[in-house]
């Protein structure tokens, strides 16, 4: 079965540093994609980075940048620079290419402090 | 501007009652999706729909139905048979159903029983 797998329910950084969030994930399809979405107290979820199972650079977008090691199945999230606004929950996500869903991860709370 | 629009914000149900929470996108994607989310876990697909006049069961299907009579609509019926529908509830779609398309989401329903 596909899995995903968030073991930080909570993370403190200071402001302006960088901070990791980790995910691994399980799958035995060869082809797949991990997500990162960012989820604000307002609920909304926000798409920030995505890998594809090919690729063969790491997935940058801005201060997001996704540490994909594919032997460890891991799909670590890298928030460069952090800043008050990044005070969120963040969720790795699954998609595999059959079966026709996103699986999500329990989500980790990271607070930035001033 | 595109986007996906839920209705209502806050939206409370009576024991036996049976409740809609609209979803509708002006991004003229093909596929939608309804998730649940419980506090403190990842959000897990109730339903999901790739083409008008078909949709499918997600993981939880149980005590919920949907229709898909429109491109731009995916209404979801909270039923009676639902005994525990207090939850945050997305919807989301996407372009199509493939591992690297990612979904964009409404900002949420917030259903609670009375």
């Amino acid at each position: 079965a596909q899995k995903i797998t968030q073991t930080q329910p909570g993370m403190f950084v200071q402001e302006k540093e960088a901070v990791t969030l980790d995910c691994t994930y399980d799958t035995s399809d060869p082809s797949y994609g991990l997500f990162w979405y960012k989820q604000p107290s307002s609920g909304e979820m926000i798409f920030l980075i995505y890998q594809g199972s090919y690729d063969q650079q790491n997935a940058t977008e801005g201060r997001y940048s996704l540490n994909f090691q594919k032997a460890r199945k891991s799909a670590n999230l890298v928030i460069s620079a952090s800043q008050l606004g990044d005070s969120a929950m963040y969720f790795c996500a699954l998609s595999m290419e059959y079966g026709n869903k996103l699986v999500f991860g329990a989500g980790t709370i990271l607070r930035v402090k001033s | 501007d595109g986007g996906i629009t839920q209705s209502p914000k806050y939206l409370f149900r009576k024991e036996g009652q049976n409740v809609t929470l609209s979803c509708e996108q002006n991004l003229n994607h093909d596929a939608m999706y309804w998730y649940r989310q419980d506090p403190g876990q990842g959000l897990r697909l109730i339903y999901y729909s790739q083409i008008v006049n078909d949709f499918q069961k997600g993981d939880i299907a149980e005590g919920y139905s949907v229709s898909r009579e429109k491109k731009e609509s995916f209404p979801l019926t909270v039923t009676s048979a639902q005994k525990n529908p207090t939850a945050f509830y997305l919807c989301a779609s996407s372009i199509i159903r493939s591992t690297n398309e990612k979904l964009f989401f409404g900002s949420g329903t917030q259903l609670s029983v009375l």
